[in-house]
């Protein structure tokens, strides 16, 4: 019974480039929740989906950043025109239909040269 | 929107002594009140959560409590271990989670 996968681990992009995080919930469970952490920093909320749905998207920056989790396939996190502020780990969660407990992938390392 | 503070941000304790960590949250619309362990470089891991019509929870040696008039909450590690070293964050929320800043606690050999 995997747990949450994300990938890629590590990604390395050069200022102006676009980011696409990856990220498969557990078995069973229908919603994804992606959070970003600066350095030593807490875990910030930005998006709530659902399969095809955005449910809550009120911690996502107004530009360049958008989430999508569609019918089949992983949810997507994407960053276009990175900027060196963007460096962080990305983690998303996932939680099942019926309950409120989320867990957490292994996160993505976002590196902007 | 949520606004939850997390006390202290760092904490050092003899192995064997307790550490107690405390969040304070805004919204008395959040009923559920997570909390996660992140070890360097690894993602973080739920450890006990607490629903707003408990008030206390209890696993081996991990306890949280819930005042929801007080709107704060609080985890206690007895007995500690140096493996218990780690950053420790509290949430709170309905849906989507609201996250302190985190405690770095420090468990001395």
């Amino acid at each position: 019974n995997a747990g949450v996968m994300q990938n890629p681990r590590h990604l390395v992009r050069r200022r102006g480039q676009e980011a696409r995080l990856r990220c498969s919930p557990m078995k069973g469970h229908s919603h994804v929740y992606w959070y970003r952490q600066l350095p030593e920093e807490g875990l910030k909320f930005m998006v709530y989906l659902q399969k095809e749905n955005i449910i809550d998207e009120s911690g996502m920056p107004k530009e360049r950043f958008s989430a999508e989790f569609p019918k089949e396939g992983p949810s997507i996190l994407r960053i276009q025109q990175v900027v060196r502020g963007d460096s962080a780990a990305y983690f998303c969660a996932s939680s099942p239909p019926v309950g409120d407990e989320q867990f957490f992938g292994p996160g993505t390392r976002l590196t902007v040269l | 929107g949520e606004n939850v503070e997390q006390h202290p941000s760092t904490l050092s304790v003899q192995e064997g002594d307790s550490a107690v960590i405390k969040c304070t949250y805004s919204d008395s619309a959040s009923n559920y009140f997570p909390w996660y362990k992140q070890e360097l470089g690894k993602r973080p891991q739920l450890i006990i959560d607490i629903r707003s019509n408990v008030g206390e929870k209890k696993d081996q040696r991990i306890a949280v409590t819930l005042n929801k008039t007080a709107k704060h909450f609080s985890l206690h590690i007895t007995e500690t271990q140096p493996e218990d070293s780690a950053v420790y964050f509290c949430a709170a929320g309905r849906n989507q989670f609201y996250f302190g800043t985190g405690t770095s606690l420090t468990v001395i050999p």
